[in-house]
């Protein structure tokens, strides 16, 4: 079975600084990878995915994503962060054997510094 | 994008009473709908599985006769939470996937679910 481990739980940046939030899986093959936004009391918002192909996805809100396979990870950047970019995210794999069932990370918590 | 509505946004009842949520994708044809439940700053846990005319797939630990799941379109999925007591407080959302590829589900914005 497959699993998600965000290693982060809480993280606290400055505005303008660079956020790199962390993002290990665990799957045999090639999974489906995805990154979620949620914002207090909201659903979630999907901000970039990964199916194939190019490892570095780009995202809305200025976000990017790189797959890199020998590591196991997913990890999502952003160069400048905006207080509005406080939130909860969430990084999810899709296995291709799963149908269309998602696991979840812990979440990693983003706090930003004015 | 795909959209997807869940009513009510918020809801509170009272202990013993029964709760309908309900779960529509509004613009595409959803074969599968998944229901969460989210405790507070923590991650989502699916709880069940729907697929269109068939009966739902529970997770392990979760009650079926409390948490009734209908899934009875393409477009409408519903979870009624059956005797509600205040440990049912939570965040549901649901998510819809058209089955088309890749896993992808896109997700309504949640259920506040307050049991006095």
């Amino acid at each position: 079975a497959q699993s998600v481990t965000q290693p982060d739980i809480h993280i606290t940046v400055s505005e303008g600084a660079s956020l790199e939030l962390r993002c290990n899986y665990s799957y045999g093959a090639t999974p489906y990878l995805f990154w979620y936004v949620q914002s207090p009391g909201q659903g979630l918002q999907l901000l970039l995915k990964y199916f194939s192909g190019d490892t570095l996805v780009q995202g809305i809100k200025g976000f990017e994503a790189e797959f890199k396979r020998s590591q196991s990870s997913f990890n999502l950047r952003k160069p400048s962060v905006h207080w509005s970019d406080a939130a909860e995210y969430f990084c999810a794999v899709g296995a291709t054997d799963a149908g269309n069932m998602l696991t979840f990370g812990g979440g990693t918590r983003l706090m930003v510094k004015p | 994008g795909a959209v997807v509505s869940q009513h009510p946004s918020r809801v509170i009842c009272k202990s013993g009473t029964s709760v309908k949520i309900e779960c529509r994708s509004l613009d595409f044809q959803a074969t599968t709908m998944f229901w969460y439940r989210q405790f507070p700053k923590k991650s989502l846990m699916l709880m069940a599985t729907s697929n269109e005319g068939s009966k739902a797939t529970y997770e392990q630990g979760v009650e079926k006769d409390k948490f009734l799941i209908n899934h009875a379109s393409l477009t409408l999925s519903t979870l009624t939470v059956t005797s509600a007591h205040p440990e049912d407080s939570s965040f549901y959302i649901c998510s819809a996937a058209s089955g088309t590829a890749y896993n992808e589900q896109f997700f309504g914005p949640g259920t506040r679910l307050t049991v006095l």
